[in-house]
C-alpha cells in the first residue's frame, strides 16, 4: 500500500465544472505539496502547505492534519488545467513519499 | 537560460552503453535531486545533494551514479542499464533540502 493514495485516479470535466481532487496520507508530515504535471513532464509547484488553505487564482488546497487529508479544488475549470495533480508528503523524518497522480480532463 | 534545464532531452542507449544526464539550476538554490518517472508509478526519489554533499540514497542500483561539483550542477552518470530502467528522469532543486522543488523538464531515457 503506497503511503500517499489519491482519487479518482481520472477525472473528466466539462469547461467551468468545480474539480475536487483528493489526498489521502498515512505518514506524520511535516508538509504536503501539490504538483502539476503536463503531457511532456515538466512538472509545477502550485502549493506547499503544513496547515489550513491556500489559494492561488482559481486553484485552492486545503489539509486537515488530524484527518491526514487534503484536497485541490479547482474553480471555472479551464481546458488548459488538464494535467497530471500529484501530491506529494514530506514526513518528520525529511522523506518524501508521492501519490501516483489523477489525471484531469476538462473538455471544451 | 532560467529555472531548471536538463540535459539531453531524450536519450536512447544500448544495455552496454555508458551515458550522462546533465541538470543545471539557476536559481541559486543549494539542494538538488534526481527522480525517477515510470510509467503508472509514483514518482521515486532517487538521490538528494545539500551544499554539494549527498544526503540520502533511497536504495539505488550502482548502475546509476551522481555527481554534484558545485551547487549548481547535477549529474546522472548511466552504464550497463536495463530495459527496466527506461523512464523519464526528472531533476529538481531547492533553496534548502525538501522544502519546494522546482524541476527541470525531465530527459525521456529508453534503454534497448
Amino acid at each position: 500500500k503506497n503511503e500517499v493514495e489519491q482519487s479518482p485516479q481520472n477525472l473528466t470535466a466539462q469547461e467551468g465544472e468545480f474539480i475536487t481532487i483528493n489526498c489521502s496520507y498515512s505518514v506524520g508530515i511535516s508538509a504536503l505539496h501539490w504538483l502539476q504535471q503536463h503531457p511532456g513532464g515538466g512538472i509545477v509547484s502550485l502549493f506547499m502547505l503544513s496547515s489550513g488553505k491556500k489559494k492561488h487564482g482559481r486553484l485552492i488546497a486545503t489539509i486537515n492534519i488530524q484527518e491526514k487529508h487534503s484536497s485541490l479544488h479547482i474553480t471555472a475549470s479551464h481546458p488548459r488545467d488538464s494535467a497530471v495533480y500529484i501530491c506529494a508528503v514530506k514526513t518528520t523524518g525529511n522523506q518524501f513519499y508521492f501519490g501516483t497522480g489523477t489525471s484531469l480532463t476538462v473538455i471544451p | 537560460e532560467t529555472g531548471v534545464t536538463q540535459t539531453p532531452r531524450h536519450l536512447v542507449m544500448g544495455m552496454t552503453n555508458k551515458k550522462s544526464l546533465k541538470c543545471e539550476q539557476h536559481l541559486g538554490h543549494n539542494a538538488m535531486y534526481w527522480y525517477k518517472q515510470s510509467a503508472k508509478k509514483p514518482l521515486e526519489l532517487m538521490f538528494v545533494y545539500s551544499l554539494e554533499e549527498r544526503v540520502e540514497n533511497n536504495s539505488v542500483p550502482s548502475r546509476f551514479s551522481p555527481e554534484c561539483p558545485n551547487s549548481s550542477h547535477l549529474f546522472l552518470h548511466l552504464h550497463t542499464l536495463q530495459p527496466e530502467d527506461s523512464a523519464l528522469y526528472l531533476c529538481a532543486s531547492s533553496q534548502v533540502p525538501y522544502n519546494e522543488q522546482f524541476f527541470g523538464p525531465g530527459t525521456r531515457l529508453t534503454v534497448l
